[in-house]
């Protein structure tokens, strides 16, 4: 149980355009999502928290404008990547939370922005 | 705000001998803390974890971890290492569910 998906697992496309990633919770619903980067060898940092049905909540110094984050449904959020740099390249990983219980991570998409 | 530290970013092991990653928090309150472990290019897999029940914490493939509330540790432990530990592995802390933080990383290396 507690598994957690993300599509795609690795995207390349060119700078300034859009990438969506997704992730789902397969066998449970999640009523909070994360969404995290993490730059080789180092840790993780969390980007945004979402809650199904309402605005994400962003960590201090991620462009909202930037990383759109949209939990849509108990057992989804996309993360979209606008206008995609060189910089924004990095390893991105979401995690749900069902109610009352620890957060479960995906495994993670790989972004790499030519 | 809270925070941990992972004393070595890097730790090597010979096959069988005992592993012992460090990992101290930082919290104003009564924490949740875990253990995760990244193999490369996955996402993160939930060793074990503590919320305030039994301090000794049994988590999976043979690792546990203790609560020390006075020394404010949470170290990771196995008795004997195997060649398929290697990975990186993260010690995180949070208090409630959500608002995880994570700490910098420990690299394991076994050699055999």
């Amino acid at each position: 149980g507690a598994v957690v998906s993300q599509h795609p697992s690795w995207v390349i496309c060119k700078s300034g355009t859009s990438v969506k990633i997704e992730c789902r919770s397969l066998d449970f619903q999640a009523t909070t999502m994360f969404w995290y980067r993490q730059f080789p060898k180092q840790s993780l940092m969390l980007m945004a928290t979402s809650n199904e049905g309402s605005k994400a909540t962003y960590e201090q110094g991620v462009e909202k404008d930037k990383f759109l984050i949209n939990h849509a449904s108990l057992t989804l959020s996309t993360l979209t990547v606008t206008s995609a740099h060189p910089e924004d390249s990095s390893f991105y990983i979401c995690s749900a939370r069902p109610r009352q219980d620890t957060q479960y991570f995906g495994p993670g998409t790989r972004l790499t922005v030519l | 705000a809270q925070s941990v530290t992972q004393l070595g970013s890097h730790v090597s092991v010979s096959e069988g001998a005992l592993v012992l990653l460090r990992c101290n928090y930082s919290s104003s309150v009564p924490p949740y803390l875990f253990w995760y472990v990244q193999y490369p290019n996955q996402g993160l897999q939930l060793l074990l974890k503590y919320t305030s029940a039994a301090t000794l914490v049994k988590g999976i493939n043979g690792f546990e971890a203790e609560f020390k509330k006075s020394e404010t540790s949470f170290h990771l432990t196995k008795p004997s290492a195997h060649m398929s530990d290697a990975a990186e592995y993260f010690c995180a802390v949070s208090v409630g569910l959500n608002d995880m933080r994570f700490g910098a990383g420990t690299r394991l290396t076994v050699k055999p």
